[in-house]
């Protein structure tokens, strides 16, 4: 019962440095989506994908890239960090096709600081 | 664009007090609503949803009614517990469940 997994759990960057926050899982959904939280504005969208090899941008793309090889796995990278970029980020996954009863599952979260 | 509001927090009551969350939303034409709970250092879990007018979602004794009348979808819980404490968030979507648009959370502190 893995569900949606994050890793790394925490992390720490310099302003500059580039990281990839991995999201995979293991319940064959075809719609895998990036959220960041900040205090005081809710969870933003960041890009989703539908299925393997197509992703879309959500609300606040900028500063990030992401792909989708296999249907289990959605990463999400960072090219260059800045501080804006320090945030809670969270994966979420369903089973899509504009499913109703298909609710989003979501990991744990990846507390990111970039100094 | 689509937009939710909900009330302020932090919001703090007794065990055993009557809850309400107010949310309400912008929308056009007719979204799904869904309320989800974040427990400490864990994700969002769906607690409800209602994906037509007058519609009540419900589940764990917490319950909430679509209103289109005053775009609003308030929850409501008749005696909270110590294990209600959370961050609640209203959110909606046009399509599907997929692209959601979330409010920015209600912390919830029940104290025995």
């Amino acid at each position: 019962n893995a569900g949606v997994t994050q890793t790394p759990k925490f992390q720490v960057l310099k302003t500059g440095q580039s990281m990839t926050l991995q999201c995979a899982q293991d319940m064959n959904h075809e719609y895998m989506s990036w959220y960041r939280q900040d205090p005081g504005m809710g969870l933003r969208l960041i890009h989703y994908s539908v299925g393997a090899g197509i992703t879309d941008q959500g609300e606040v793309p900028n500063g990030y890239n992401v792909s989708r090889s296999t249907t289990e796995d959605f990463p999400l990278r960072l090219l260059s960090a800045a501080p804006s970029q320090t945030s809670v980020y969270f994966c979420a996954s369903s089973s899509g096709t504009q499913n109703y009863n298909s609710p989003l599952h979501f990991g744990n979260g990846t507390r990111l600081t970039v100094t | 664009g689509n937009s939710v509001t909900q009330m302020e927090g932090p919001v703090t009551l007794s065990e055993e007090a009557f809850l309400t969350i107010n949310c309400t939303y912008t929308a056009t034409g007719y979204p799904s609503l869904f309320w989800y709970v974040q427990y400490p250092g864990e994700g969002l879990q769906l607690l409800l949803k209602a994906t037509k007018a007058d519609d009540k979602g419900s589940n764990k004794g917490f319950e909430a009614t679509y209103r289109k009348e005053t775009t609003s979808f308030h929850l409501e819980k008749g005696s909270v517990q110590v294990s209600d404490s959370a961050v609640y968030f209203c959110a909606l979507s046009r399509v599907g469940n997929e692209k959601l648009t979330f409010g920015t959370g209600t912390r919830l502190t029940i104290i025995p």
